[in-house]
């Protein structure tokens, strides 16, 4: 166990439809990134937000945000859902703002299919 | 952008074979270094890391990885393989004043036959 919590663990929904997906990150971890993971694009980086403030984007649609919220959790929002976004969405947790000699523990994973 | 490659998509071994995989980054600065792995159904897990000094790194389950800084590779190898290793490894890079993110690999998908 990772001490990363997500939830739902598995999500299904419509085309057009709207889903939030929730995370909790380690005691005491401040960053949290979200990560992408299809069968065809592997493991794509969306988003990681330290302190509740956003530190870094990578390849998030303009239909999904994210937010952290004062006691650390985050949330990852997906609008007008297309079947392209099933995927499995993990979320990560790692102590530090920066790079330096910190690592990234995972949760479970969301796994999204949009039907 | 910084960016990580990985040598092998699917790697089919037998039991007791040797495993080395390969990868390799595009960054020149300091950069931390990891290894994980996705067992099927399964959340990812950290094998091992490199954030400095010696360059043979030791980590869980047997997996040792070796830092070349002059070939910008840190491959991962195990001696002897198990059906239980069979899962899918990922490289990830994690560069100083580079985004403040981990970068992964496309993944290596380990078969280990009985």
């Amino acid at each position: 166990d990772s001490g990363v919590t997500q939830t739902p663990k598995h999500l299904i929904t419509a085309t057009g439809q709207r889903v939030t997906l929730r995370c909790s990150p380690r005691s005491g971890d401040l960053s949290v990134y979200w990560y992408q993971q299809s069968l065809d694009q592997g493991l794509q980086f969306l988003i990681q937000y330290y302190n509740g403030e956003e530190r870094a984007k990578g390849n998030i649609l303009e239909r999904f945000s994210a937010q952290q919220f004062p006691d650390l959790h985050s949330e990852l929002n997906l609008s007008s859902l297309e079947l392209g976004d099933s995927a499995l969405y993990f979320c990560a947790s790692s102590d530090k703002q920066g790079a330096r000699r910190t690592e990234a523990f995972f949760g479970q994973g969301t796994r999204l299919t949009v039907v | 952008a910084q960016s990580v490659s990985q040598h092998n998509h699917h790697v089919i071994l037998s039991e007791a074979a040797s495993l080395e995989l390969g990868c390799n980054y595009s960054y020149g600065g300091t950069v931390n270094l990891f290894w994980y792995v996705q067992y099927p159904g399964q959340h990812l897990q950290l094998l091992l890391k490199y954030f400095s000094g010696d360059p043979l790194v030791k980590g869980i389950k047997g997996f040792e990885a070796e830092f070349i800084k002059s070939k910008f590779s840190f491959n991962l190898r195990k001696p002897s393989v198990q059906w239980s290793d069979t899962a899918e490894y990922f490289c990830a890079v994690n560069a100083d004043n580079y985004g403040q993110n981990f970068v992964f690999g496309p993944g290596t998908r380990l078969s280990v036959l009985p």
